[in-house]
């Protein structure tokens, strides 16, 4: 398997534009995560999905924020418009839960997207 | 909110020796996790210990969780220089969320 990805590695973007993240989970995994990190804040839970459903969105900055995952091989997060202090590295996560928070075994991350808002 | 906390905040220590880093946390779980760092990548799983364990093993590395005080260890022995990196802990609780740490950043100098 190769692994969680994410595309793109970087992206550098003008303030007030879209920026769409992608993220392709491991295959038979059936929990993705998006998670968010900073220097100021670390890492931080922005949305969940268990079985392409989400279940939790609290971490969502704001209304500017969105998450999809259509099917269970595929999710985006979409920020509109995008601001400088959307900048940060954001990861996605994938996992296998076996019954109601049990898991199989830890999360597996990709890569990163580093995002650049000027 | 982050709902563990690691100590030290920075360690550097001499290639061979060990280091142990501390992790607490708040409220109960289900499982605590540790993961790796390395500069400008991703983050990597070593190893996931349940509430009901209390101590587990994986080539140098060893885990401890006591859950009355709510708190983890993670022993790296006989460092490398390799091993220089930022080590999580993560906790989740039920609901399936897994809340970082601020992490310990590990220098193990050659």
């Amino acid at each position: 398997d190769a692994g969680v990805i994410q595309s793109p590695r970087h992206e550098v973007t003008e303030m007030g534009q879209e920026v769409t993240l992608r993220c392709k989970p491991i295959s038979g995994h059936n929990s993705l995560f998006w998670y968010r990190q900073t220097m100021m804040r670390g890492l931080e839970l922005l949305i969940y999905f268990n079985n392409n459903v989400p279940i939790d969105d609290s971490g969502m900055p704001e209304d500017r924020f969105s998450a999809k995952m259509p099917n269970a091989s595929f999710s985006t997060l979409k920020i509109q418009p995008s601001e400088p202090r959307d900048s940060a590295v954001y990861f996605c996560a994938s996992s296998l839960a076996v019954g109601t928070g049990i898991r199989s075994g830890g999360y597996t991350f990709g890569s990163g997207t580093r995002l650049t808002v000027v | 909110s982050q709902q563990g906390e690691e100590d030290p905040q920075a360690l550097s220590i001499q290639e061979g020796e060990n280091a142990t880093m501390n992790c607490s946390y708040k409220t109960s779980i289900n499982n605590l996790q540790w993961y790796r760092q390395n500069s400008g990548r991703g983050l990597v799983h070593l190893i996931l210990i349940r509430s009901n364990e209390r101590e587990k093993h994986s080539g140098r590395l060893r885990v401890t969780l006591d859950t009355s005080k709510k708190s983890s260890s993670l022993l790296i022995t006989a460092s490398r220089a390799a091993d220089t990196a930022s080590y999580f802990c993560a906790t989740e609780a039920s609901g399936s969320r897994l809340t970082f740490g601020e992490g310990t950043q590990l220098t193990v100098n050659p």
